[in-house]
């Protein structure tokens, strides 16, 4: 079955500092694939989205990700985190019937003044 | 601003009083899906809707209905809510059902039972 998997439950990072987000993802020929982020009690928010083409996408909030089809991952980047980047992070794919996602588990991100 | 919009934001009921969650979107979208997302997990998919057709995922509880009447409303149905069904309900659309097709979410409402 197609899945997505975030291996980092929790991470905790300095203002001003780099972050990467790291998100796997099994089967697929062509895997559609996205990030979300979710502000605490809110809904979900496209960061970007990978089809095809350049394997580094840019997304909204100074996000980046890299499509690395040798090691089935699509890390999400920032070089400069902001305190309001604080939030849950999701990897998702597309399954190709429905235009239906599918979650990886999340990363909460907490950042430190 | 084009949108999708949940009320109410928070819902309290009591275990195994019928509840009605609402969505409606501005986005004119073809596709409208409903999604459970539970306490410290990834969103799952109940159902959607393409135009009128329901597409129920299959491990979706019978307890979970839902309806459309129209194109921009959409309406969850818990019929007998358990302590289990206590989560955040996020509504969703789509344009069409491509694979390329963005969703949108709304902010998602938060259910209580008690």
């Amino acid at each position: 079955a197609q899945s997505v998997t975030q291996p980092d439950i929790h991470i905790t990072v300095s203002e001003g500092a780099s972050l990467e987000l790291r998100c796997n993802y099994s089967y697929g020929a062509t895997p559609y694939l996205f990030w979300y982020v979710q502000s605490p009690g809110q809904g979900l928010q496209l960061l970007l989205k990978y089809f095809s083409g350049d394997t580094l996408v840019q997304g909204i909030k100074g996000f980046e990700a890299e499509f690395k089809r040798s090691q089935s991952s699509f890390n999400l980047r920032k070089p400069s985190v902001h305190w309001s980047d604080a939030a849950e992070y999701f990897c998702a794919r597309i399954k190709a019937a429905g235009n239906k996602l599918t979650f990886g588990g999340g990363t909460r991100v907490l950042v430190k003044p | 601003d084009a949108m999708v919009i949940q009320n109410p934001r928070y819902q309290v009921t009591q275990f195994g009083k019928p509840v009605t969650l609402s969505c409606s979107q501005t986005l004119n979208h073809n596709v409208m899906y409903w999604y459970q997302q539970k306490s410290s997990q990834a969103p799952k998919l109940l159902f959607h809707y393409y135009d009128k057709d329901f597409n129920n995922e299959a491990d979706t509880p019978d307890n979970f209905q839902s309806r459309r009447p129209n194109t921009s409303f959409c309406f969850l149905d818990i019929r007998s809510p358990g302590l289990g069904d206590a989560a955040m309900y996020l509504c969703a659309t789509s344009k069409e059902a491509r694979l390329t097709n963005e969703q949108f979410f709304g902010p998602g409402t938060r259910l209580t039972v008690l």
